[in-house]
């Protein structure tokens, strides 16, 4: 299994601020994943970040929105820009050992 | 959308009874996990099982999957007031690497 530690847990921001999202895995991995789960709702792949490579965005979600870092195997970070309160969600990053999914334990962000 | 669907969206059940969760996809899997997802938190991974497996145990769980219907269903017996969380079923599908989660099950075990 993988231990991924996940901060800040939960956050308020303004309309039009940005918030830096970070995770930290106990061990190396190659593919770290960032999901959105809007109020209510399923969860929504945003993109899959390598070491050493640009992130991987899903369809509908952009780098200048929603940049990831991953500078090495054990952490990267998801930054949610010119937040709206559309940006109002749970967002979980996770790892994979074996076809399973290990996850943070998520960071509740509200915009207002 | 290869997305999953769960039936039914919430589920209310006293201790002790079983609980069963439904879940149907659109196109071939590689996979289906089931997840669990406690107060809108991280979550934790309870079963997965391949394509070419009808049927599958862990603990209090059990798993089924149906290919030609394209459906799966989980079941917890004798639940307990712990068991309350979402349910979600996610699907590894046939060419794809990453996996697409159901809109989920809520359920509430009372004591």
């Amino acid at each position: 299994s993988a231990v991924i530690s996940q901060k800040p847990s939960r956050d308020i921001c303004q309309r039009g601020t940005s918030l830096t999202i970070q995770c930290q895995v106990d061990s190396q991995v190659t593919m770290m994943f960032w999901y959105r789960q809007q109020p209510g709702q399923s969860l929504t792949l945003i993109a899959t970040a390598n070491q050493g490579s640009e992130a991987t965005y899903e369809s509908g979600f952009v780098i200048d929105k929603f940049p990831i870092s991953r500078p090495n195997l054990t952490f990267s970070t998801l930054t949610v820009s010119n937040m709206s309160p559309e940006d109002s969600s749970i967002y979980l990053c996770s790892v994979e050992l074996r076809e399973k999914l290990f996850f943070g334990s998520g960071t509740q962000l509200s915009v207002l | 959308s290869q997305q999953g669907e769960e039936d039914p969206q919430a589920l209310s059940i006293q201790e002790g009874e079983n609980a069963t969760m439904n879940c149907s996809y659109k196109t071939s899997i590689n996979n289906l996990q089931w997840y669990r997802q406690n107060s809108g938190r991280g979550l934790v991974h309870l079963i997965l099982i391949r394509s070419n497996e009808r049927e599958k145990h862990s603990g209090r769980l059990r798993v089924t999957l149906d290919t030609s219907k394209k459906s799966s269903s989980l079941l917890i017996t004798a639940s307990r007031a712990a068991d309350t969380a979402s349910y979600f079923c996610a699907t590894v599908h046939s060419g794809y690497s990453t996996l697409t989660f159901g809109k989920g099950t809520m359920l509430l075990v009372s004591p």
